[in-house]
């Protein structure tokens, strides 16, 4: 049974659509983010959500908006993509907030790789 | 901005030996944990050590941790050609997990 579930895996696409990539976790957890890791493998944060509320945006373009319709899901919608924006995705989860400190591990999911020809 | 910066950035080492990584950072933490990815995968959770912990233990692998230093280091023992993957340290800063470059980690047969 996968903890944290994102889809789809693979996304190819020409520069200026719109795409969307879903994430879903079973883990009861709080908290759920978007990471980007480049084509060096450098993890960066986009969004944490906790609760369904946006936590963390992290200066990231307003052609990436994220949404949570519930606590267990979080998606995260593309648009007018760029070149720039080839990656591979990660959605995350964890217990969620104390002391305005993150609690716990991180669960990833599998990744998407988007690529915008 | 980053946070955590592994050494080396790739490391190649015979099966059956140690392999040792490092990680440094620049501003105080609350714990800071150790992920592995292989090729083509999501992260997953190694260990975390807290700040008022100095070592730990998981089965092969032992992690340190110098606040005075700001840096940790994970050594994986006996290793296997299974270990080959891409290890990060992550540290909380605030109210998020920043990662590392990472090292990649090579086990030759």
């Amino acid at each position: 049974d996968t903890a944290v579930s994102q889809t789809p895996k693979y996304l190819v696409t020409q520069m200026g659509n719109d795409k969307s990539i879903k994430c879903e976790q079973n883990l009861g957890h709080d908290t759920m983010y978007w990471y980007k890791q480049d084509s060096k493998k450098f993890l960066k944060i986009m969004f944490s959500y906790n609760n369904k509320e946006l936590i963390i945006n992290e200066t990231v373009p307003n052609r990436f908006s994220p949404k949570s319709p519930d606590k267990a899901h979080l998606n995260l919608h593309i648009n007018s993509l760029e070149l720039g924006d080839s990656a591979v995705y990660f959605c995350a989860s964890s217990q969620g907030y104390s002391g305005g400190t993150v609690t716990g591990e991180l669960f990833f999911g599998e990744g998407s790789r988007l690529t915008v020809l | 901005s980053q946070q955590g910066e592994e050494d080396p950035q790739a490391l190649s080492i015979q099966e059956g030996e140690n392999a040792t990584m490092n990680c440094s950072y620049k501003t105080s933490i609350n714990n800071l944990q150790w992920y592995r990815q292989n090729s083509g995968r999501g992260l997953v959770h190694l260990i975390l050590i807290r700040s008022n912990e100095r070592e730990k233990h998981s089965g092969r692998l032992r992690v340190t941790l110098d606040t005075s230093k700001k840096s940790s280091s994970l050594l994986i023992t006996a290793s296997r050609a299974a270990d080959t993957a891409s290890y990060f340290c992550a540290t909380d800063s605030y109210d998020k997990i920043i990662f590392g470059k990472g090292t990649r980690l090579h086990i030759l047969p």
